[in-house]
């Protein structure tokens, strides 16, 4: 089955620039998006379509993808930016979620 | 606005059965695809599988890991997806989640969230 890598954890001091990796197969060829997760509260999508933000989500959140790895960017870290972040591709017809990174800023 | 809003969720023994509902507004839900996502205690996403809308064929897909337990259906009457898990084990125990492609114009996107409903699985 298909599988998508992140580090478990990211640190970034406030105001400079946190990377946050998702490795696959060839993931360079699937679409991903990404999600930030706060404590008790649900996901929400930051990215689509490798680079594209939802209306509503800061400049500071960019993303990239080629390889077999997708990035995404937070540039100039805020403190509220302190989360859980998912990256997710489809693999054919079933969606498949990362394995979660966990920023810390500070 | 675009809302979703879980229930059903609650205790159940292992070896039991339950139907979560979904109850969208704010879209036109039989355009939409719809997925549930769910989220183990301290655990990460995990998709179960997506429902397309009746006028694409209504197809479902699923994950392997619910494959054959768990039916996902949808009622665009009345504006709700479910979810229908059987055989229900302690591992299912999560917080599940329905999500909706409903406005980047990607149907693989999952732009909206409900709030979750929590299923615990235990004797």
């Amino acid at each position: 089955s298909y599988e998508l890598t992140q580090p478990p954890s990211v640190s970034v001091s406030p105001g400079q620039t946190a990377s946050i990796t998702c490795s696959g197969d060839n993931l360079g060829d699937k679409y991903t998006c990404w999600f930030q997760q706060k404590p008790g509260q649900s996901p929400v999508q930051v990215i689509y379509q490798d680079e594209k933000r939802p209306s509503g989500i800061p400049e500071r959140f960019s993303g990239s993808n080629s390889g077999n790895t997708a990035t995404l960017t937070i540039s100039g870290a805020q403190p509220m930016d302190e989360a859980d972040y998912y990256c997710q591709a489809w693999d054919s017809s079933t969606a498949v979620f990362g394995t979660g990174t966990k920023v810390t800023v500070l | 606005d675009v809302l979703l809003v879980e229930s059903g969720g609650g205790l159940v023994k292992p070896g039991g059965s339950l139907r979560l509902s979904c109850a969208a507004s704010g879209f036109t839900f039989s355009h939409a695809w719809m997925s549930w996502v769910r989220q183990a205690p301290g655990k990460g996403l995990e998709w179960i599988g997506r429902i397309k809308s009746n006028t694409e064929g209504g197809t479902v897909d699923y994950a392997a890991p619910v494959k054959g337990t768990f039916r996902i259906s949808r009622d665009d009457s009345k504006d709700t997806l479910y979810l229908q898990m059987s055989n229900l084990r302690p591992e299912d125990t999560a917080v599940y989640y329905c999500s909706t492609p409903t406005s980047s114009g990607y149907s693989g996107a999952f732009d909206y969230w409900g709030q979750g409903t929590l299923v615990t699985v235990s004797s």
